[in-house]
């Protein structure tokens, strides 16, 4: 257990409605990640965050904002939700100096 | 660019060796990384290796790097079913330390 966890584990949306991950970490690990997870694609990331308040974006951030107004939390917004945001979101923390990246469980969201 | 490749199915017998592939195309890749994901579940981390290393034991797994070729595997020794699951290799870009994944193989143990 890295101490990473994420809310909500599953959500059903519509289109069009605002949605908030959020990943929480027990430590303070600088570097925190947000993946989304599709079927014969691996996991590409969304964005990521190298401290507090410094985010950048990845190879997929369209369509999504992060804020990390804190160490221990990274949040994940779809602003307005669509049908191809439907995925399986993880978060994860980089642990220096051992370089070893550790994933939370996921969050499931379906948006109708 | 940014690439990695995997095989997306491999089928053994319970007992035998396991071989995963991998490859991937940046060169300046440091760290490169194996995870194991079970139906549901979230990535687990099995091993890294760092570049300047061509193999790496842990276990029942060992990591074999060629970087002449770009190429990483990942070797299952007495492969059991309980090490069903999807295999992905990550590398590592080291300006943010993001990872960049391969699509996933997925292992199938047969008792």
């Amino acid at each position: 257990d890295a101490g990473i966890t994420q809310s909500p584990r599953h959500k059903v949306t519509e289109t069009g409605t605002p949605v908030t991950l959020r990943c929480h970490q027990t430590e303070n690990h600088r570097y925190m990640y947000w993946y989304r997870q599709d079927p014969g694609h691996g996991l590409r990331l969304i964005h990521y965050s190298y401290g507090v308040k410094d985010t950048d974006k990845g190879e997929v951030s369209d369509g999504y904002s992060v804020s990390r107004s804190k160490t221990e939390d990274f949040l994940l917004t779809l602003e307005s939700a669509t049908s191809s945001q439907t995925s399986v979101y993880f978060c994860a923390i980089n642990f220096a100096p051992d370089n070893e990246q550790f994933f939370g469980p996921g969050t499931r969201l379906t948006v109708l | 660019g940014e690439d990695v490749e995997q095989s997306l199915f491999l089928s053994v017998r319970e007992g035998d060796s396991s071989v995963i592939n991998c490859t991937y195309t940046d060169s300046s890749s440091t760290y490169l990384y194996w995870y194991k994901q079970e139906p549901g579940a979230g990535l687990q981390l099995l091993t890294y290796i760092f570049s300047n290393m061509d193999m790496k034991q842990d276990q029942r797994l060992t990591v074999l790097l060629n970087k002449k070729d770009k190429h990483l595997s990942l070797r299952i020794a007495d492969t059991q079913t309980g090490d069903s699951a999807i295999y992905f290799c990550a590398e590592r870009m080291d300006s943010s330390y993001k990872l960049i994944f391969g699509s996933g193989t997925r292992l199938l143990v047969r008792p």
